[in-house]
């Protein structure tokens, strides 16, 4: 399964914009891309999923170039209750998920 | 409705002994899996059920480690002769289909901690 490459810490300000990007140069023909958010003492949770181009949903936009080996995470106007680890992973049917270390973003007042 | 629930919340135990770990995944969701999660570091797979067979169980890091699913719903995670390096959050999470491209919805977690 296609390794997952992402900042290991991000700082951002409420209100602002706050775009994670995550590389995956071995993507496959049949691997989705899948960002899941963490906060502390819980679970991880689903945040979206995308194959190319663009997905929204009310949460979060996902940004997928045509060749597929990279992703942007897009969080709109983050608040404090954004502060979290944000994991970047490829996701194919039959493999099982492979976490990484994440992203730990980090929203001031 | 409920989510994914795992008992109990924190185990202690002392080195040597035996400790279960249950999950209950959302009612009506084929696919269970479990992860261990250590301080600083993402979840990692431990084994994966569909229905009430093991489909993936290349997670589980030796013998000491056994996951059931008897009826295709609660699940257990056992751990024989516990070690301290077995401490770490035990979390369970179900999925309405079979495949990992499915979402995934994580319990709380169980904290271990072997002393």
């Amino acid at each position: 399964l296609a390794k997952t490459t992402q900042p290991i810490s991000m700082d951002s300000y409420e209100g602002q914009e706050v775009n994670i990007t995550c590389s995956h140069n071995n993507i496959a023909t049949n691997d989705y891309i899948t960002w899941y958010q963490q906060f502390p003492s819980q679970g991880p949770r689903f945040i979206i999923q995308g194959y190319k181009t663009k997905v929204t949903n009310e949460v979060a936009s996902l940004f997928i170039p045509a060749d597929r080996k990279s992703s942007t995470l897009s969080l709109p106007r983050v608040s404090l209750s954004d502060t979290a680890v944000y994991y970047c992973l490829v996701a194919r049917g039959t493999d099982k998920l492979i976490f990484g270390t994440g992203t730990r973003l980090q929203v001031f007042p | 409705g409920a989510g994914v629930s795992q008992t109990p919340s924190n185990k202690v135990t002392e080195k040597g002994k035996y400790v279960e770990l249950r999950c209950d995944p959302i009612s009506g969701h084929t696919a269970l899996y479990w992860y261990r999660q250590s301080l600083g570091q993402g979840p990692e797979f431990l084994i994966y059920f569909q229905g009430t067979g093991a489909a993936d169980d290349s997670g589980l890091p030796n013998d000491r480690f056994f996951a059931v699913r008897p009826e295709g719903s609660v699940s257990t995670l056992k751990i024989q002769r516990t070690e301290r390096g077995d401490s770490a959050v035990y979390l369970c999470a179900s999925s309405l289909t079979a495949g990992f491209t499915d979402t995934q919805y994580f319990g709380p977690g169980t904290r271990l901690t072997v002393l």
